[in-house]
Order: structure tokens, then C-alpha cells, then sequence
């Protein structure tokens, strides 16, 4: 079954330091990977997409990679600020005969505290 | 560049009742795509539109419908709303379509009552 899954659903880190998320997808074929942020009562803003042969694509202080041997892909942010105070969320195109569709993780919540 | 433009902002219908919403893209893009975001099950594909075509489409009930005019522009239509339709629902335009890069609109928050 294609699925993309999350971790953690929910995250709270002090102002100025690292994190990473998580996203395991189960989807075949694979073609690319996005990753959206979403303030609240707001529509995602794209922060980078992966395709098959990319590990590594940075947008400022995001940074994505991608391992498709293991189905995973992570994005880590550095020296958070307030502004970061965002869901996070996976984004997968699922091929199917005729039809195409996107599957889309569950989010990540996370909360910037100074 | 204007950017994806949903209207209205906020609706409120009752049980029953049906509604459409809009959506303006991005000019030059051609393909439309909808989503229906809830608490309980995040972000779900609706269906994508593609030169007034529907090209590709998710797992919803036929209430759910659409349209794309040949600017571009698309309609939503929900008939016989549900209370569990209550939903931020958001549309996306792309150039190309859903695989490659698309911008999204601010939504429209739905509440039926």
C-alpha cells in the first residue's frame, strides 16, 4: 500500500538550535519527494523537492535529504528562529494506470519557543 | 506575479446545501489541482485539472466535482454537504502538473453546520 508516513507528529525546540524530521514512504514507482511548510490557517509554501538521484538539496537553512534504498527522507533546520513555527509536511506522486494522484504524510508540528 | 487566488476566504452552509468555490491560478499555468485538508486526515488530493480536463483524480464520493474554464480558472463544487465536509480546502496551479512544482492558494476555510 502506498503510504507516507511522519515522525514525530509533534516537535518543540528552544529558538537557536538544530532539528530533523522524518518521512518513511512506502510509494512505487518513485518519481520526487516535496516537502511543504504550513503556517497556521495558511497554504503550504514548497521548501525543496528530491527526485530518485538526489541525497542531499538545501534552501537557506533547510536542508533535505533523500535515501531511496531505505525509503527515507529527512529535513533538518538550522538555528531555528520563531518564524520556523510550522507544520512540515511530505508530499509523494503516486502513479497509477491512468490516473496519478499525491499522497501526503500526516505533518509534523513544530513549535519554535525563545 | 499575482499569486493563487481563492475565493471566498470563509464559507458557511448547512447540512444539505450545496456549494462552489474558486480558484484563480497563477497566469500561464494550466493545470489546477484540489485538496481538502482536515484535522483528522490532513491533506487529501481531490482531483487535478489539466486544460479544462480532469486528468488525474483522488479517493472521493462523486459530491465532489469540478470544473476549468479555458482561462484557466477552476471551480470546486461540493453537493449535499456533509457535516464531515467542514474542511480547509486549498488549491494548487502548476505549469506542468501535480508531479512537478505547484504554488497553493490560501484556501477556503468550509464549516456546515
Amino acid at each position: 500500500k502506498n503510504q507516507v508516513e511522519q515522525s514525530p507528529q509533534s516537535l518543540i525546540i528552544l529558538e537557536g538550535k538544530n532539528c530533523t524530521l522524518q518521512c518513511n514512504y512506502t510509494v512505487s514507482p518513485f518519481s520526487n519527494l516535496r516537502w511543504y511548510k504550513q503556517d497556521t490557517g495558511r497554504g503550504p509554501v514548497s521548501l525543496t523537492i528530491m527526485t530518485f538521484s538526489e541525497n542531499t538539496k538545501s534552501n537557506g537553512r533547510y536542508t533535505a535529504t533523500l535515501d531511496a534504498d531505505t525509503k527515507q527522507s529527512s529535513l533538518h533546520i538550522t538555528a531555528s528562529q520563531l518564524s520556523d513555527s510550522a507544520s512540515y509536511i511530505c508530499v509523494v506522486p503516486i502513479r497509477e494506470v491512468g490516473n496519478e494522484k499525491l499522497t501526503f504524510g500526516t505533518g509534523t508540528r513544530l513549535t519554535i519557543i525563545p | 506575479k499575482a499569486g493563487v487566488t481563492q475565493t471566498p476566504r470563509y464559507l458557511i452552509k448547512t447540512r444539505g446545501q450545496q456549494v462552489t468555490l474558486s480558484c484563480s491560478p497563477i497566469s500561464g499555468h494550466r493545470s489546477v489541482s484540489w485538496y481538502q485538508q482536515t484535522p483528522g486526515q490532513g491533506l487529501q488530493f481531490l482531483f487535478e485539472y489539466f486544460s479544462e480536463t480532469q486528468r488525474n483524480k483522488g479517493n472521493f464520493p462523486g459530491r465532489f466535482s469540478g470544473r476549468q474554464f479555458s482561462n484557466s480558472r477552476s471551480e470546486m463544487n461540493v453537493s449535499t454537504l456533509e457535516l464531515g465536509d467542514s474542511a480547509l480546502y486549498l488549491c494548487a496551479s502548476s505549469f506542468e502538473g501535480i508531479r512537478y512544482g505547484y504554488t497553493f492558494g490560501s484556501g477556503t476555510r468550509l464549516t456546515v453546520v
